[in-house]
């Protein structure tokens, strides 16, 4: 079974740069899956923003392109998000999620962390 | 404005059967298989139907999808107070070439 665990600041400043990891247990990161992060404004339904597969390649939703970073450190089994320029939108529960390979879903999923950006 | 739509409500008594409907295109929907996630209350969501039609191991037999053309279906028979949550949709959507979720349909068992 794999666990997913979010850990990050709770607060950031608008027009900073929230950066998020998540640590991966029962499964090495460097395998077939996708590892990505899933976002939900309070109140409000599910975002996709993002994966990376191990090897490196990456997707970004379109419209957060331009500020998001996802990257994968396979010596410590976790990966990351980076995203600049926050404003009071990017207010939200971030999930870590992991995404088989054919087929494709979100099979596995963090608790969620809230992140708030404020002054 | 989410590229796949579903409905914001649905519900139903105890014992009926209910529908939530996703309609998309032929860039998503019309291309893709369709995944469907149950939210509940104060908790991650979690996978109950992936490729249109396969129940997730563990999902009990009341929870069935389906899909045609560029719409797709989660039916919920047997409707019990449990099943109480937000029910959402997903594909990867070809033209984006990134995964959209429906907006989510708030089930309310009466």
């Amino acid at each position: 079974q794999v666990q997913l665990q979010e850990s990050g600041p709770g607060l950031v400043k608008p027009s900073d740069t929230l950066s998020l990891t998540c640590a991966v247990s029962g499964s090495s990161i460097a395998y077939r899956n996708w590892w990505g992060w899933i976002r939900q404004p309070p109140g409000k339904g599910l975002e996709w923003i993002g994966y990376i597969y191990y090897t490196g390649n990456t997707y970004y939703n379109p419209s957060l392109k331009g500020r998001l970073t996802v990257s994968v450190d396979t010596s410590k089994n976790q990966f990351s998000l980076k995203m600049s320029s926050v404003t009071a939108a990017d207010t939200a529960v971030y999930y870590c999620v992991r995404s088989s390979v054919s087929p494709d879903f979100f099979g596995d999923w963090g608790r969620g962390l809230l992140v708030t950006v404020s002054s | 404005q989410s590229v796949v739509t579903q409905p914001p409500s649905a519900s139903g008594t105890p014992g009926q059967r209910v529908t939530i409907s996703c309609s998309g295109s032929g860039s998503n929907i019309g291309s893709n298989p369709v995944n469907w996630y149950q939210q509940l209350p104060e908790t991650a969501p979690k996978v109950l139907i992936y490729s249109n039609d396969q129940r997730r191991s563990g999902v009990p037999d009341r929870f069935s999808g389906s899909k045609s053309g560029t719409s797709a279906s989660l039916a919920i028979s047997g409707l019990q107070s449990e099943d109480e949550a937000d029910y959402y949709c997903s594909v990867w959507d070809d033209s984006l070439k990134g995964w959209v979720f429906g907006g989510g349909t708030r089930l309310t068992v009466l």
